[in-house]
């Protein structure tokens, strides 16, 4: 799996948009970049992936540069439950490889404060 | 509604008494992994499966047991539990397909 490289941590007000960058620079072609996210001690949360198109879903948008080196997670209204550490995962997807059960590497995550 | 359950939620138990900490999905998932948590270390995959009797080490396996005898279930057995598994532990499942994966609410377990 590819390094990825985020910010230790953010500040956000709450009900504006919070904009999380991914730095993967070492990405190859047929890695997806995934978002999860981890609420104070509950299980991880998947957010969103995508390969190289920028997608959307009910939680948030995924915005990948054009040479996919770096993504942004945008969450467009912020809200005080939306206060987690968010962990950026670029792999290949487990369709492709299936090893180790779908294993998946965190790593150090942007801790995201939203403020009133 | 799509969840992975485990239980217990917390317990406090003493060296050496055998315990299970039970995990079930209701996604008819194949894939289920058990990872535990500790601060600094992030998490780390203890045992994983891809199917019904087919199970693997993950990368800190030592220490704990686990069976999948029905799709659904996928219980850890920790047979002789000591301080250094004091931890916070989650199950996920996910199917072959798809790249997200489902985690159970956790389980905070303290070895004294």
């Amino acid at each position: 799996d590819a390094k990825t490289t985020q910010p230790p941590s953010m500040d956000c007000a709450e009900g504006r948009a919070a904009n999380l960058p991914c730095n993967h620079s070492t990405i190859s072609g047929n890695e997806y970049v995934y978002w999860y996210r981890q609420i104070h001690s509950q299980g991880p949360q998947y957010i969103i992936h995508g390969l190289k198109n920028n997608e959307t879903n009910e939680m948030a948008s995924l915005i990948i540069t054009e040479d996919r080196k770096s993504s942004t997670l945008i969450l467009p209204h912020a809200t005080l439950r939306d206060t987690a550490v968010y962990y950026c995962i670029v792999r290949v997807p487990p369709l492709i490889i299936k090893a180790a059960g779908n294993k998946l590497t965190f790593g150090g995550g942007t801790r995201v404060l939203v403020k009133p | 509604e799509a969840q992975v359950t485990q239980n217990p939620r917390y317990l406090i138990t003493v060296t050496g008494k055998k315990l299970t900490v039970t995990c079930s999905q209701n996604m008819n998932h194949e894939y289920m992994s058990w990872y535990r948590q500790d601060p600094g270390l992030g998490l780390r995959q203890i045992y994983y499966s891809m199917n019904v009797e087919v199970t693997d080490k993950g990368d800190v396996p030592e220490g704990y047991k686990v069976s999948r005898k029905e799709k659904r279930n996928f219980p850890l057995i920790l047979e002789s539990p000591s301080p250094n598994q004091t931890s916070l532990y989650f199950c996920a499942s996910s199917s072959p397909g798809s790249g997200e994966q489902y985690f159970g609410p956790g389980t905070r377990l303290t070895v004294t």
